[in-house]
């Protein structure tokens, strides 16, 4: 069955300090996209990035970077040179590709998140 | 940028009662979900819907729930006899139509329902 893993409940660190998020998932298709989610103490849920299971290039995106590794069923999260704003639950989520669509626009399967504290 | 938005963003009801959560998805886009949050725990799949009619649902989708694309902009919940344990923020979302790719969803602010 699809699963997502977040096995790190919360994490608290100290501004400017480098902090991984971990995401281990399970599937049993060979087509799927990983996504991170950002819930700020707001609520809303702010979409960081999309990656297919067919690209396992690591991406970095300002002091955002992500390590795919299909190897190990990962996809982690690093964030460099941690700020208090960085504070928020992270999600990391999965296509289901069983869905109406052949697997291109089914539901995402979310991980239980990791709250993140960062203090100045 | 267009966005997803959610009315209202806090709902407080009696147990038993209907309630109507409404969402406008962003204009182009063909795919709609519901997804809902209980407090502290992960973000859960509702349904989707696609070309006025549902796609897929969860098991949480039972027959108290219904999802209705009144007219081309709203897209709305209800839940008919609402429990306590439909506490929970419920998010909306839509994907625009994808051409062999996954699109991204696009997640609107949320309605915070309260069931009393």
């Amino acid at each position: 069955a699809q699963k997502v893993t977040q096995a790190q409940t919360e994490i608290s660190v100290v501004e400017k300090e480098d902090v991984t998020l971990d995401c281990v998932y399970e599937t049993r298709d060979t087509t799927y996209y990983l996504f991170w989610y950002k819930q700020p103490p707001s609520g809303e849920l702010v979409f960081l990035i999309r990656r297919n299971s067919f690209d396992e290039q690591n991406e970095i995106s300002g002091r955002y970077s992500w390590n795919f590794q299909k190897s190990t069923s990962s996809f982690n999260f690093t964030i460099t040179a941690s700020q208090v704003v960085d504070s928020a639950v992270y999600f990391c989520a999965l296509s289901d590709p069983h869905s109406n669509y052949g697997g291109s626009q089914g539901n995402l399967i979310f991980g239980k998140g990791t709250k993140l504290s960062v203090k100045p | 940028e267009p966005e997803v938005t959610q009315t209202p963003s806090h709902q407080v009801t009696q147990m038993g009662q209907e309630v109507i959560l409404r969402c406008v998805p962003i204009s182009n886009h063909l795919y709609f979900y519901w997804y809902r949050q209980i407090l502290g725990q992960k973000v859960e799949f509702l349904v989707s819907f696609y070309n006025n009619e549902i796609s897929e649902k969860s098991e949480i989708f039972d027959d108290q729930f219904s999802v209705e694309r009144p007219d081309g902009s709203n897209f709305t919940l209800k839940i008919r006899s609402t429990k306590l344990e439909d506490s929970a923020m419920y998010f909306c979302a839509s994907s625009p139509k994808g051409q062999g790719i996954y699109n991204e969803q696009f997640f609107g602010p949320g309605t915070r329902l309260t069931v009393l």
